[in-house]
Parts: structure tokens; C-alpha cells; sequence
């Protein structure tokens, strides 16, 4: 039962241009998300967070939107940069745990 | 410097044999978690701890084990019983916020499983 879904296994943008990640989840208990950003052979880093209370947070190019009522969030980075190119993954947390989606694949092409 | 560090990196087992994964921290975090990464999938919960001498288990804890004997460390033991443990292993830890997990966890690099 995945209650955390990214559907685009993979997305491709050109550099400079606005990258748009989606995830949506199903449980309406999660009250904090986060991206992670994850390189070939490395772990996951944290990237950015919202609270269940805000519908957007933003950290320079990131910004990070929340939909409730769709239970939908969306990560986007502008201007991308060829050094965005990695897998993102889409988080959700109530009080016991913390769920993950499966990943987007973000290139960047010069 | 500060981190989370697990070894090995890369492991292969034959069927039937246990095999045990480190993780240690120097973070002074409370919270200590594992999670399995297979293609197509999210990161899945195996076994958490939130404190020295106690542990939860996650969504797939069967044929797994975990210990808890010190904060810094959190071993991995994959058992045979364990029916696909090929996969990609990710200990992660954090400080502990009360009772809830609502802040970011800081992961290791690793290690990957194959079973031959």
C-alpha cells in the first residue's frame, strides 16, 4: 500500500528552465513532507520541508508547494542547473513514521 | 566530521547464510533507522529505534533483525528467512522530536546486498 506515489519515474528539462516534480499521497494523517535528493552510490540529503499548516515553503531555487485538499505537493527548482540532475524523492510523516514515494529521475541537459 | 557511516558498502551471501550491516553515527542523534530501496519503489521501512535498549519494527520487518546495545551503532542482521533480501540498505538517523519523526533524517551511502 503506497501512500506516498510519484508518478513520473523520470523527467528531462533543459537548463534554465523551470523542473516541476509531483507527488501525491493518500493518508490526510501526514503533517510534514520533505524532498530528499539522492546521487548514484550516495544516500539521500535532505532538500527542503513544508508543514501540513503552510501551502509553500521556499529555499533559493526550490520551492516547494502543498495542495491539502488535493494531497498533492510538487518540488520546483528554477533555474535548473545541470547539477540538479539526480533522483528525487517525495517524504510524508505523521507521529510514528516517515513514507516514501518511489523517485524522479530529474536530467538536466545543458 | 559528522556522519553516518556503513559498511560494507557492497556484499554478496549465499542463500541460507545470515549477514549482519553496521551503521554508525557521531551525530548524538536519538533516532536511528533502517530502510530497504528496490527499483520502482520508495524507501521502505524495516526496523527504527528512538532509543538505546528499544525498537519498533517498520512495514517489513520480517527476517530481519536489529540491536540496539549503544546510540551510536544500529546493526542490520539479514536472516535466512528473509525471502528476497537482495536490495540497497539505507540506515538513516535523527534527533528525536518528542515522540514524532517530523524532521529530517540524514542517511549513510549504503550498502548493497546480493544474494548469489
Amino acid at each position: 500500500d503506497q501512500q506516498v506515489k510519484q508518478n513520473s519515474p523520470s523527467l528531462s528539462v533543459q537548463e534554465g528552465r523551470i523542473s516541476i516534480l509531483n507527488c501525491d499521497y493518500t493518508n490526510s494523517m501526514f503533517d510534514y513532507f520533505l524532498w530528499y535528493k539522492k546521487y548514484p552510490a550516495e544516500g539521500p540529503t535532505f532538500l527542503i520541508s513544508i508543514s501540513s499548516i503552510k501551502d509553500k515553503n521556499e529555499d533559493g531555487r526550490f520551492t516547494v508547494f502543498l495542495n491539502k485538499s488535493a494531497k498533492h505537493l510538487s518540488l520546483h527548482i528554477v533555474p535548473s542547473q545541470p547539477g540538479d540532475s539526480a533522483v528525487y524523492f517525495c517524504a510524508a510523516s505523521d507521529n510514528n513514521d516517515m513514507r516514501f514515494g518511489a523517485g524522479t529521475r530529474l536530467t538536466v541537459k545543458p | 566530521d559528522g556522519g553516518i557511516t556503513q559498511s560494507p558498502k557492497y556484499l554478496f551471501r549465499k542463500e541460507g547464510q545470515n549477514v549482519t550491516l553496521s551503521c554508525e553515527q557521531n551525530l548524538n542523534h536519538d533516532a536511528m533507522y533502517w530502510y530497504r530501496q528496490d527499483p520502482g519503489q520508495g524507501l521502505r521501512l524495516i526496523y527504527y529505534s528512538q532509543i538505546v535498549n528499544d525498537f519498533q519494527k517498520g512495514d517489513i520487518a520480517e527476517g530481519y533483525s536489529v540491536s540496539r546495545e549503544k546510540k551510536e551503532s544500529f546493526p542490520l542482521t539479514v536472516t535466512s528467512a528473509q525471502k528476497n533480501p537482495t536490495a540497497f540498505y539505507l540506515c538513516a538517523s535523527s534527533p528525536n522530536l518528542g515522540t514524532s519523526i517530523t524532521g529530517e533524517l540524514f542517511f549513510g551511502e549504503g550498502s548493497r546486498l546480493t544474494v548469489l
